[in-house]
């Protein structure tokens, strides 16, 4: 069974800083992929962005950017410029490409803190 | 604008009730889930659908079932509540098919305590 890793339960960033968000993940299959989702204090989840396995080169999303190493089963997320509506809970998620049901893998979650 | 809508935003139920959390979602989607979010543990897959009256397990389905008797309607039934599934619940929904990394979009959940 896949497993995905997020090693950091809170970060903080100053206002119009960049952060990191660290995700790790374990499969043994070629074919999946990876999602980053936000959820903003008492506001739905909403999918943030995506990465095919098969492509080499990393989503970008605005402000928001992934770092995919795929040898090393590493997704990370930057945010840039980081603004105060960046606050939330981020999830990372992986979904096998062989599923069929569409479901999905989450992480722990990172709480994001954002300082004026 | 796809919209996934949840019957209650907060619950409270004593143990050994049975409880009925409802999700309906209103663009046609093949795939309904049901996940329960806990800290520091994430979401974690109670059961979805991916077909009227069709239902598969997820990791976490025991003290759980699900009901789908219409294509928009999703619901998770608690058949004995016991505190242990005090919780977060959140539904989503998404389209069908094995292709492509599909997105799930997510109700506001209901924040259900069992006392």
């Amino acid at each position: 069974a896949q497993t995905v890793t997020q090693s950091q339960p809170e970060m903080s960033v100053q206002e119009a800083e960049t952060v990191t968000l660290s995700c790790t993940y374990d499969t043994s299959e070629s074919d999946y992929y990876l999602f980053w989702y936000k959820q903003p204090p008492s506001r739905q989840m909403i999918l943030v962005i995506r990465q095919e396995a098969y492509k080499q080169q990393n989503a970008t999303e605005n402000r928001f950017s992934v770092n995919f190493q795929k040898a090393a089963k590493s997704f990370s997320l930057k945010i840039s410029d980081s603004q105060l509506g960046d606050a939330a809970m981020y999830f990372c998620a992986y979904r096998s490409g062989i599923n069929a049901g569409n479901m999905l893998t989450f992480g722990g979650g990172t709480r994001l803190m954002v300082k004026p | 604008d796809v919209k996934v809508t949840q019957s209650s935003r907060y619950l409270v139920k004593r143990t050994g009730e049975k409880v009925f959390l409802e999700c309906v979602q209103d663009m046609d989607h093949e795939n309904m889930f049901w996940y329960r979010q806990d800290p520091g543990l994430g979401l974690r897959l109670i059961y979805f659908s991916y077909d009227v009256k069709m239902k598969e397990k997820g990791d976490i389905p025991e003290g759980y079932s699900v009901s789908r008797e219409k294509k928009e309607r999703f619901s998770l039934i608690l058949e004995s509540a016991s505190t242990n599934q005090t919780s977060m619940y959140l539904c989503a929904s998404s389209l069908g098919g094995a292709s492509g990394g599909r997105e799930q979009y997510f109700g506001p959940g209901t924040r259900l305590t069992v006392t």
